[in-house]
């Protein structure tokens, strides 16, 4: 159960778009479609932002957008706001009917 | 209106027990996939267990044969035995309900329980 590969840190101006990766292996992203994207900020509990690699619960910007190549998945922020500034989670479903997070990506709104 | 509780956290010896709960309300713990994910001080989130709607409960590694996830339908509470705590296991402590419409994703968070070992 290897943690998830994430940048450490990403940043981006306001309007700006950027993209966050995580990267496992043919047991958990490449295997399934079960990446979910969280958002932290500090002192706060996770948030959900996307689901399935793809899909956005209710009340998520359309801002947010996921997707996934092979064993890498990806959370795309467009129109950055500063309110996006946070600490940004990967999890994915693995082969032996865990779950696993990436290391997690700071993310700054310049 | 959906929130989670926690309680339980606290200061332990290595070696030690503790029993978290996860007070539910606004939905049933028995209908939905539950887990635990804990977060030591400045770190990111490690997830810790989980525990789906027909029972069926599943642990990471590094907690494997020491922690016991379990659930009172009546008490509509989740728990995590804690056992043979390590100094590793310091940690805040989240129970979060399962997305609907997903079996791998959590939506409704608590706010934690911190849990410290030390001697």
């Amino acid at each position: 159960q290897s943690a998830l590969t994430q940048p450490a840190s990403v940043s981006g101006s306001p309007g700006q778009s950027i993209t966050i990766s995580c990267t496992g292996t043919s047991s958990d992203v490449g295997l399934f479609n079960f990446v979910s994207w969280y958002q932290q900020h500090p002192g706060k509990a996770p948030k959900l932002m996307i689901n399935d690699v793809t899909h956005r619960p209710s009340g998520i910007s359309d801002r947010f957008s996921g997707s996934k190549s092979g064993n890498t998945a990806s959370l795309t922020i467009s129109g950055l706001q500063p309110e996006d500034e946070a600490d940004y989670y990967c999890s994915s479903y693995t082969s032996t009917s865990t779950l696993v997070f990436g290391g997690g990506t700071r993310l700054t709104v310049l | 209106e959906v929130q989670l509780v926690e309680s339980g956290g606290g200061l332990v010896q290595p070696g030690g027990s503790l029993r978290l709960s996860c007070a539910a309300s606004g939905f049933t713990v028995s209908g939905s996939y539950m887990t635990w994910v804990r977060q030591a001080p400045g770190k990111g989130l490690d997830w810790v267990s989980v525990i789906y709607t027909g029972g069926a409960t599943y642990y990471a590694d590094s907690v494997r044969g020491r922690f016991t996830i379990s659930r009172d339908n009546s008490k509509n509470t989740l728990y995590l035995q804690m056992n043979s705590l390590r100094l590793g296991d310091t940690a805040l402590y989240y129970c979060a309900r399962g997305f609907v419409g997903s079996t791998t994703a959590f939506e409704y968070w608590g706010q934690g329980t911190p849990v410290t070992v030390s001697s």
